[in-house]
């Protein structure tokens, strides 16, 4: 079963605005991954964020963690048409090496 | 990240017959994941295929069902056998890396099963 909810379930934004995502879920983690997909096509690794870390950049991404909360956020900044897709984040628990996904957020950037 | 290929890329099946996934890495890889994603969906995890021994199936799956192969360390078989309506989704594969200490997974392009 899914461990987490994402929101908002759809975003959709103008060209060049930023976009955030929330990531929310319910048991302790040793890492949490955010990925794309476009067109219910193969999953796109964006960027991981280990337990022990609270803020993570790549590119036009930045992903926040707070554990205490549970949750995680992924910001797309300056975000562009080919940025539309579904966007996922993905937990590991402990020693376990099996993703737990979010719902999942659809994003539509409008040119 | 891993090159990971999927055979068929999509397939439209009849009810009552089996299709057999096939999923082929281009590096070792220590772990391989079988996921399913119905219709409008996030992703479920299936089964860990283990190298040389039985899959192990997450709650809900049956080996029966989801029989799976993996006979070495950059190739799996997925089969979904006995095939309902139910079962249209697509079937991704995904692998982790062994030179990779965070637990990164990357995924195969999925197969996109319709059941008829």
């Amino acid at each position: 079963s899914q461990q987490g909810e994402e929101d908002p379930q759809a975003l959709s934004i103008q060209e060049g605005e930023n976009a955030t995502m929330n990531c929310s879920y319910k048991t302790s983690i040793n890492n949490l991954q955010w990925y794309r997909q476009n067109s219910g096509r193969g999953l796109v690794h964006l960027i991981l964020i280990r337990s022990n870390e609270r803020e993570k950049h790549s590119g036009r991404l930045r992903v926040t963690l707070d554990t205490s909360k549970k949750s995680s956020s992924l910001l797309i900044t300056a975000s562009r048409a080919a940025d539309t897709a579904s966007y996922f984040c993905a937990t590991v628990r402990g020693s376990a090496r099996q993703l737990t996904f979010g719902s999942g957020t659809q994003l539509t950037v409008l040119p | 990240s891993a090159v990971i290929s999927q055979k068929p890329s999509r397939d439209i099946c009849q009810r009552g017959t089996s299709l057999t996934i096939q999923c082929q890495v281009d590096s070792q890889v220590t772990m391989m994941f079988w996921y399913r994603q119905q219709p409008g969906q996030s992703l479920t995890l299936i089964a860990t295929a283990n190298q040389g021994s039985e899959a192990t199936y997450e709650s809900g799956f049956v080996i029966d069902k989801f029989p799976i192969s993996r006979p070495n360390l950059t190739f799996s078989t997925l089969t979904v056998s006995n095939m309902s309506p139910e079962d249209s989704s697509i079937y991704l594969c995904s692998v982790e890396r062994r030179d990779r200490a965070y637990r990164e997974q990357y995924f195969g392009p999925g197969t996109r099963l319709t059941v008829t």
